[in-house]
């Protein structure tokens, strides 16, 4: 069984970046990719992007375009993304997660747990 | 993109009520539906895709159906675990989802 272990906490000022990590371990099958999804506090929930396993595909929604990043490192099955020039309503629950099939990338069946990303001055 | 709207935003039940969610599509998407239910604090959890196709390890109590622009979750028969928000989320074009469905005693 697949699980997805994300990087914790931060805290940042309006203008930087913030990259939080996401670790996948047990039963990893590659083809899959991994989705980013965040939550404002209190609201729904919101798709990023999406990151084929070996990099070679990407998805963004057109909102984070220009601003995201997202990465994976195969050799240590890690998932990386970083969005740049935060502002305040960037604060939100970002969570990483696994896509169910090949067909079907952007049905998340595995989570991570959740980094919690504050943006104040 | 394609809008999803949920109803109703919010409902109260009791336990072993049947309770039906709606989620409706802008634009037509074929049966590419999925529904997430998320507890306080906790990831999102998949519990139907293809709008249909239980995940597993999900109870049969769960249902979904539809498909086009017109999707249905429901729950036979409400069990304490069940109170959460659900949502669904379409993946026929770049993902989006419904704004929730609060379901509370």
């Amino acid at each position: 069984q697949v699980h997805l272990v994300q990087s914790g906490a931060d805290v940042k000022k309006p203008g930087a970046s913030v990259k939080v990590s996401c670790k996948a371990s047990g039963h990893t099958s590659p083809a899959f990719g991994i989705s980013w999804v965040r939550q404002a506090p209190g609201q729904g929930l919101e798709w990023m992007g999406w990151i084929g396993t070996y990099s070679d595909k990407i998805n963004f929604a057109q909102k984070f375009q220009g601003r995201l990043t997202m990465t994976i490192d195969t050799s240590t099955t890690t998932a990386y993304m970083e969005l740049r020039s935060l502002r305040s309503d960037d604060t939100a629950v970002y969570y990483c997660a696994r896509g169910r099939a090949v067909a079907e990338r952007y049905t998340m069946d595995v989570w991570g747990q959740g980094t919690t990303v504050s943006v104040s001055s | 993109d394609i809008q999803l709207t949920q109803s109703p935003s919010s409902l109260s039940a009791s336990v072993g009520d049947r309770v039906t969610i709606t989620c409706r599509a802008s634009h037509s998407i074929n049966v590419f539906l999925n529904w997430y239910q998320q507890k306080p604090g906790e990831a999102p959890a998949l519990l139907i895709y293809s709008s249909s196709s239980l995940s597993s390890g999900v109870p049969p109590r769960f249902s979904g159906s539809g498909s086009g622009t017109g999707f249905t979750l429901t729950i036979s028969s409400l069990q304490p675990e069940d109170f959460a928000t659900y949502y669904c989320q379409q993946t026929f074009s770049t993902p989006t989802f419904g704004p929730g469905t609060r379901v509370d005693i």
